[in-house]
């Protein structure tokens, strides 16, 4: 069974940093191209950032480059999501999600880890 | 970038067909893929490539796609039917790919 578990949310302030971090299990997970997506409270769902099967390509939305950094460690399982100077506007559940066996569309989904920006 | 465009809500009777619509510039050029949000929930796939139905959907949901409108449809609704809905399209014609999203459409059955 394809488990997603994200982990590392919580409260920070806004201009501060945090390390989310999604551990993978149920398939080879060096095999799959992986995402983070985010949906603000009461808001939609927006791609964040994009990753490679191997790390070696890197997305991310206009609105986190410069910011945010995607990676992964294919011996651990686990996906990684860096973000820095965080804004208001971070504040969401940010989701891992798998892509598909093609690059279009995501197919498991983990359960989300709360990012909250306050001071 | 481009824009997807799902109207905020759709309102269903039990039993009945619901028809969900995501418009987009010539979507039907595009493959289109449908999750369902349930409160408090992470998104389920439930239909790829405009109207394939992943492993453990019921048939009563389906897909269709052309010209500038695609459409989720939901035959005989049923109360756990109940949620947010959101259409994709995977967007190669930027300077780099982008998975776009809908803003979502709330499902009530009534």
């Amino acid at each position: 069974e394809v488990q997603l578990v994200e982990s590392g949310g919580g409260l920070v302030q806004p201009g501060g940093s945090l390390r989310l971090s999604c551990a993978a299990s149920g398939f080879t997970f060096s095999s799959y191209a992986m995402h983070w997506v985010r949906q603000a409270p009461g808001k939609g769902l927006e791609y964040v950032s994009a990753i490679s099967s191997n790390g070696g390509s890197t997305y991310y939305a206009n609105s986190v480059k410069g910011r945010f950094t995607i990676s992964r460690d294919n011996s651990k399982n686990t996906l990684y999501l860096q973000m820095g100077s965080l804004r208001a506007e971070d504040m969401a559940v940010y989701y891992c999600a798998r892509l598909g066996d093609s690059v279009e569309y995501f197919d498991y989904w983990g359960q989300g880890t709360l990012v909250t920006v306050s001071s | 970038s481009y824009v997807l465009t799902q109207p905020p809500s759709v309102s269903v009777a039990p039993g009945k067909t619901a028809r969900i619509t995501c418009g987009g510039n010539n979507i039907g050029s595009k493959s289109v893929h449908w999750y369902q949000q349930k409160p408090g929930q992470a998104p389920v796939l439930v239909i790829y490539y405009d109207s394939d139905r992943p492993s453990g959907i019921p048939e009563r949901f389906s897909g269709s796609n052309s010209g500038n409108t695609a459409t989720l449809t939901i035959s005989r609704v049923e109360a756990g039917d109940e949620a947010d809905y959101y259409c994709q399209v995977w967007d190669s014609s930027s300077d780099h790919p982008n998975w776009v999203f809908g803003g979502g459409t709330k499902l009530t059955v009534l």
